[in-house]
């Protein structure tokens, strides 16, 4: 079933600062796992995505790291800017369903500038 | 840049009356689904549809919902009757395969009063 959910359900924080946005999920058998954004009025927005045998990737301004031993995830965005403001959601797929992306409940992010 | 399209973009319904989204997904994405949001909360998996089949269904997808690809570009979900709760924003998003990056489109509003 859903495992994934969310430590903080907003953040705030300076623009230029490092955002650290957190997920926790429940099901050991979450072999993959993406971190979407949500901008006001619209869909989600695909970012960055990590299999479970990895614990580290990195994109453009953001990194998600894979915590397996304690079931936890998190993105960091560096130098964040006032167009980061939105809500991210941590979502995953189960090795048994990969058309089955479920999502987390969500962090809103605004960025102060 | 190839976007998903749905429309229409607010519908406003009775209880008990059927109501038809419709969604054109990315030209050569061959995986099709249906989330929806209710405000403020998380986005949640409806459907999956891939071959001219459903892979994968949520609870939520009960015997009032259905969808449908008619034609070769076209895909669409349908709720027999509608219910109050039933008031949410309406996602669609494809893939190209299996993987975690869906693309969405804006979403549908729909209202049941």
């Amino acid at each position: 079933g859903e495992s994934v959910g969310l430590h903080l359900p907003t953040l705030s924080v300076q623009e230029g600062d490092n955002s650290i946005i957190n997920c926790a999920y429940s099901n050991s058998a979450s072999d993959y796992f993406i971190w979407y954004k949500q901008e006001s009025g619209k869909g989600p927005q695909f970012i960055i995505d990590i299999r479970s045998n990895m614990d580290k990737r990195q994109g453009q301004r953001v990194t998600v790291l894979l915590n397996k031993t304690v079931k936890h995830l998190s993105l960091q965005i560096a130098a964040t800017q006032p167009g980061d403001s939105a809500v991210y959601f941590c979502a995953e797929n189960l090795k048994t369903s990969y058309d089955k992306v479920i999502f987390g409940p969500g962090t809103s992010l605004s960025v102060i500038p | 840049e190839p976007e998903v399209t749905q429309t229409p973009s607010h519908q406003v319904t009775q209880m008990g009356q059927e109501v038809i989204l419709r969604c054109v997904p990315i030209s050569n994405h061959l995986y099709f689904y249906w989330y929806r949001q209710i405000l403020g909360q998380k986005v949640e998996f409806l459907v999956s549809f891939y071959n001219n089949e459903i892979s994968e269904k949520s609870e939520i997808f009960d015997d009032q919902f259905s969808v449908e690809r008619p034609d070769g570009s076209n895909f669409t979900l349908k709720i027999r009757s509608t219910k109050l709760e039933d008031s949410a924003m309406y996602f669609c998003a494809s893939s190209a395969g299996i993987t975690g990056e869906l693309f969405f489109g804006e979403g549908s509003r729909l209202t049941v009063l």
